[in-house]
């Protein structure tokens, strides 16, 4: 099965500042790079997502970036303010198979004023 | 309806008893996953039901843990002879597309 990787697994910034999340996988094959957010005692929430025939995606302050020769992508997320606290998943998958989605370790944002 | 629907919300019961947690996914969507979450912790993964194929029973974690989906949709996650270290939050999402809506989960507390 897909080995997941987040790094860091907290991160702290000052509001207004930028926040980078990386994350790692074993499987070559994956092509559906997701991110969800879960904020404290809510439900996790798909934020962004990027397929493999592209490279970059943005939308509004959060974009992803891939890089599929390394197996790795990351969460960019510009002028943080303290709603973007919450922990970040990323979940790649190969889609089009009956695959079970296996989700990164998480990664803890904690946006401070 | 609109969203993934779980019940119970709330379930305390005692150590060795057996507890039913329900999901009413979207209507149409063919996945339906389970995961656990412990306090502060990550997704586990429990089991993936998809259309009529056989489910992914791999991240059941002991034999007192079963699912089962209806008709293809309403799925019951039974744990029997509960134990204290079943206590989190159980979270169903269902899926179209890959991308997972998830319900707000039933928080299991064993005593």
């Amino acid at each position: 099965g897909e080995n997941v990787e987040q790094h860091p697994s907290t991160l702290s910034v000052q509001e207004g500042d930028s926040a980078v999340i990386k994350c790692t996988y074993s499987d070559s094959a994956s092509n559906y790079f997701p991110w969800y957010k879960q904020e404290l005692g809510k439900r996790p929430q798909l934020i962004i997502d990027i397929r493999s025939n592209v490279g970059e995606k943005k939308d509004q302050r959060i974009a992803v970036t891939l890089n599929k020769t390394a197996k790795h992508f990351s969460l960019h997320i510009t002028e943080t303010q303290p709603e973007d606290s919450a922990v970040y998943f990323c979940a790649p998958i190969l889609t089009g198979t009956a695959s079970k989605l296996t989700f990164g370790t998480g990664t803890r944002l904690q946006v401070t004023l | 309806g609109a969203g993934v629907s779980q019940s119970p919300s709330n379930k305390v019961t005692e150590k060795g008893k057996d507890v039913e947690l329900r999901c009413d996914p979207i209507s149409g969507h063919t996945a339906l996953y389970w995961y656990r979450q412990s306090l502060g912790q990550g997704l586990e993964f429990l089991i993936y039901f998809q259309g009529n194929s056989a489910p992914d029973k791999s991240g059941l974690p002991s034999d007192r843990f079963s699912a089962e989906r209806t008709g293809g949709s309403v799925s019951t996650l039974t744990i029997q002879r509960t134990q204290q270290e079943d206590s989190a939050v159980y979270l169903c999402a269902s899926s179209r597309a890959n991308v997972l809506t998830f319900g707000a989960g039933s928080r299991l507390t064993v005593l």
